[in-house]
């Protein structure tokens, strides 16, 4: 069965530098999901993208994030400058985007720590 | 923004028997969907269960099933015959019929004694 993959598994940076995550979302699935969850925490929405878009972002997503989609497959958030209120666990998520209530697919997570 | 609620931050059923999972919303909404999401120690999240709102007949998924009660605002997750399989944290999940994103409640830690 397709399933999402994330890499790393586990990110340690020191605060103040940048950060890549990358995510393969299933093959056939248009719609790309980043969340975060820290450890105690729910599971929070950052960003969808569509199309080479976003499509919708959270109060999170603030301009120290973005995201891309480098090439046909990989999908990425990148970090300019961690803060240590960035450690969380990221997770990728795609979904077909054949209806708007698609279910989401996600992937094992990256678990980032800021130094 | 919608908030979902999950009461209970810990479960814990005997093997073989049921348990019942609960998850309260907050919406103006009318049209939205509803999921269930299981986390197990490796981490990745795992699709359990959907109940699109509009349909009032609840969802069932073999040993799942939701008992959907949208004048309340409620949904819960019932788990048949647990296995220990089923040991995870289970989070229940919003979806707007108007965006993408995924509200989720805290999530509830289930263990499944043997």
């Amino acid at each position: 069965e397709p399933e999402v993959t994330q890499t790393p598994s586990h990110q340690v940076t020191q605060m103040g530098q940048e950060v890549i995550l990358r995510c393969v979302p299933i093959s056939n699935h248009l719609y790309f999901y980043w969340y975060r969850q820290i450890l105690g925490q729910k599971v929070e929405f950052l960003v969808s993208f569509y199309n080479n878009e976003i499509s919708e972002k959270s109060e999170i997503f603030d301009d120290q994030f973005s995201v891309e989609r480098p090439d046909g497959s990989n999908f990425t958030l990148k970090i300019r400058s961690t803060k240590l209120e960035d450690s969380a666990m990221y997770f990728c998520a795609s979904s077909e985007g054949l209806t708007r209530a698609d279910t989401q697919y996600f992937g094992p997570g990256t678990r980032l720590t800021v130094l | 923004a919608q908030t979902v609620t999950q009461s209970q931050p810990e479960m814990s059923v005997q093997e073989a028997e049921t348990v019942t999972l609960s998850c309260t919303y907050d919406t103006s909404e009318s049209d939205y969907y509803l999921f269930w999401y299981k986390q197990p120690p490796s981490r990745q999240m795992i699709l359990v269960i959907r109940q699109e709102a509009y349909k009032q007949q609840n969802a069932t998924e073999n040993r799942f099933s939701v008992n959907f009660q949208k004048a309340a605002k409620s949904f819960s997750l019932k788990i048949s015959d647990s296995q220990l399989g089923d040991a995870a944290m289970y989070f229940c999940a919003y979806l707007s019929n108007t965006g993408n994103q995924f509200y989720f409640g805290t999530g509830t830690s289930l263990t499944v004694i043997p």
